[in-house]
């Protein structure tokens, strides 16, 4: 199946650092959506994105739908300790009836020391 | 909000046994997902349905199996616990209809089962 490629694996950070992640594939996809996985919950969607060179914030978050559309990006800005988890990327081709069949990259830990 | 509940969040089993993995949302979704988290390699998805008594495999669908015999519950059945299935399950759902409004799942806490 398609892959994702997510990278950093792990950030440590201190509080108040801005925080740039990113996702890249080798095929192209319609949409991309960041999830965030809090410890000991499920993920939970941050920000979609429909459009090649979308640029979407959603208060400190800022996703970016590559122009290739093969790569997003997620920036967080002053991070603070509730930021910790693990940020995933996805991906999806809305053709015909999809159900929602995302594919996940590997993941982001984020740790913030206060 | 949506609540999507996972019976168990933690299970320990023996190989061999029969493991059901239980899942409820109470939106009125059509579809459901079910999908496994290893470190370093992401969510995975093992299955999925998009109406009741309907299921398509996903990425990862050996070993498992499911039931969707009402529309707020999808279980997920390992006929045979093995030790390589030791993971985090996760269930999701999401509203019907194509293309934007499939994308946003909405996930259970997940049960961590070990098998031993």
């Amino acid at each position: 199946g398609q892959q994702l490629n997510q990278s950093p694996q792990s950030m440590f950070i201190q509080e108040g650092e801005d925080v740039s992640m990113n996702c890249t594939s080798s095929s192209i996809f319609n949409t991309w959506l960041w999830y965030k996985q809090d410890p000991g919950e499920g993920p939970v969607l941050l920000i979609a994105l429909y459009k090649a060179g979308e640029l979407t914030s959603n208060g400190r978050l800022t996703a970016q739908f590559g122009i290739t559309r093969k790569d997003s990006f997620l920036n967080i800005s002053a991070s603070i300790p509730s930021d910790v988890g693990i940020y995933f990327c996805a991906g999806l081709n809305a053709g015909g009836t999809s159900y929602g069949k995302l594919t996940f990259g590997q993941g982001t830990i984020l740790t913030v020391h206060p | 909000d949506v609540k999507v509940t996972q019976s168990s969040r933690y299970l320990v089993k023996r190989t061999g046994e029969k493991v059901f993995l239980e899942c409820v949302q109470d939106m009125d979704h059509e579809n459901m997902f079910w999908y496994r988290q290893d470190p370093g390699l992401g969510l995975r998805l093992i299955y999925f349905s998009y109406d009741v008594k309907m299921k398509e495999k996903g990425d990862i669908p050996e070993g498992y199996s499911v039931s969707r015999e009402k529309k707020e519950r999808f279980s997920l059945i390992l006929e045979s616990a093995s030790t390589n299935q030791t993971s985090m399950y996760l269930c999701a759902s999401s509203p019907p209809g194509q293309g934007i409004a499939n994308e946003k799942l909405f996930f259970g806490s997940g049960t961590q089962l070990s098998v031993l």
